[in-house]
C-alpha cells in the first residue's frame, strides 16, 4: 500500500491564481480531511468527509473548496490564491470501522506571491 | 466548537529524565485523543491515543492519562533519549477523529547530552 499520497509536493503561485492540491489513499478509508499547518499554530483542520459525497466546513474553510467523488480522491482547491494561504498542506485519512488512527500524507509546501 | 491548549511551547530535559506535556480541551463531548510526534519537515506520526472510556494507556516509555472531569490529558516520556527530540502535538476529536482533529499548538522537545 502506497498509504496516503499527496501531489504537489512543492508550489509557488501568484496571487489571484487557482490550483488543485492531489490527495489519494489506498487503504479504503471513509474518513478523510485536510489541515494546514503554519510556525506556531499546530494543524487547523480546514475540510473533512466522512464518505464519497459527504463534505463539511472544519475550523478555516474560506478560500477553499473540496468535493468527495470517489473514496480514494479528496481534492482541495484554492479558488483565488492569497499569500496568507502560504503554508504546508497534510491531507489525512482514518478507516472508521472502530479504528481512529489518521495517517498522515506526506505534504505539500505551498507559497504565494 | 472544540479549543485544545498545550503546555509547554518549549520543553527542555536532560537525557534519561522524563517529560511532561499537558492539554486541556472544551469539548465535554470529544472522545478521541490522540499524540503524534513531527520531525522536522515530516509529516506528523501518531505515538499514542487514548478514548475516552479509558483513563490511562502506556506503550513502552510513552504513556498518557486522562482527566475527563477536569478536561485534560497529558503524555509522559520515561528515560527519554536523543531521538525523542521532536514538536509533539495533542489532539482532539467528538467522532472518534472522523470530523477532523482539532490541535493544540505544540511542544518542542529537546533532549539535551
Amino acid at each position: 500500500n502506497a498509504g496516503v499520497t499527496q501531489t504537489p509536493k512543492f508550489q509557488v503561485l501568484k496571487t489571484g491564481q487557482s490550483m488543485t492540491l492531489q490527495c489519494a489513499q489506498d487503504m479504503n478509508h471513509e474518513y478523510m480531511s485536510w489541515y494546514r499547518q503554519d510556525p506556531g499554530m499546530g494543524l487547523r483542520l480546514i475540510h473533512y468527509s466522512v464518505g464519497a459525497g459527504i463534505t463539511d466546513q472544519g475550523e478555516v474553510p474560506n478560500g477553499y473548496n473540496v468535493s468527495r467523488s470517489t473514496t480514494e480522491d479528496f481534492p482541495l482547491r484554492l479558488l483565488s490564491a492569497a499569500p496568507s494561504q502560504t503554508s504546508v498542506y497534510f491531507c489525512a485519512s482514518s478507516g472508521g470501522q472502530g479504528s481512529y488512527e489518521q495517517y498522515f500524507g506526506p505534504g505539500t509546501r505551498l507559497t504565494v506571491t | 466548537g472544540e479549543n485544545v491548549e498545550q503546555h509547554p511551547s518549549t520543553l527542555s530535559v536532560q537525557e534519561g529524565d522524563s517529560a511532561v506535556i499537558k492539554c486541556t480541551y472544551s469539548d465535554s463531548a470529544s472522545n478521541y485523543f490522540p499524540w503524534y510526534k513531527q520531525e522536522l519537515g515530516k509529516r506528523p506520526q501518531l505515538i499514542i491515543d487514548i478514548r475516552s472510556n479509558v483513563g490511562e494507556k502506556k506503550d513502552q516509555r510513552i504513556a498518557v492519562t486522562l482527566n475527563k472531569t477536569a478536561k485534560h490529558f497529558s503524555l509522559h516520556i520515561t528515560e527519554t533519549q536523543p531521538e525523542d527530540s521532536a514538536v509533539y502535538f495533542c489532539a482532539a476529536s467528538e467522532g472518534g477523529g472522523a470530523d477532523g482533529l482539532t490541535f493544540g499548538k505544540g511542544t518542542h522537545l529537546i533532549i539535551q547530552p
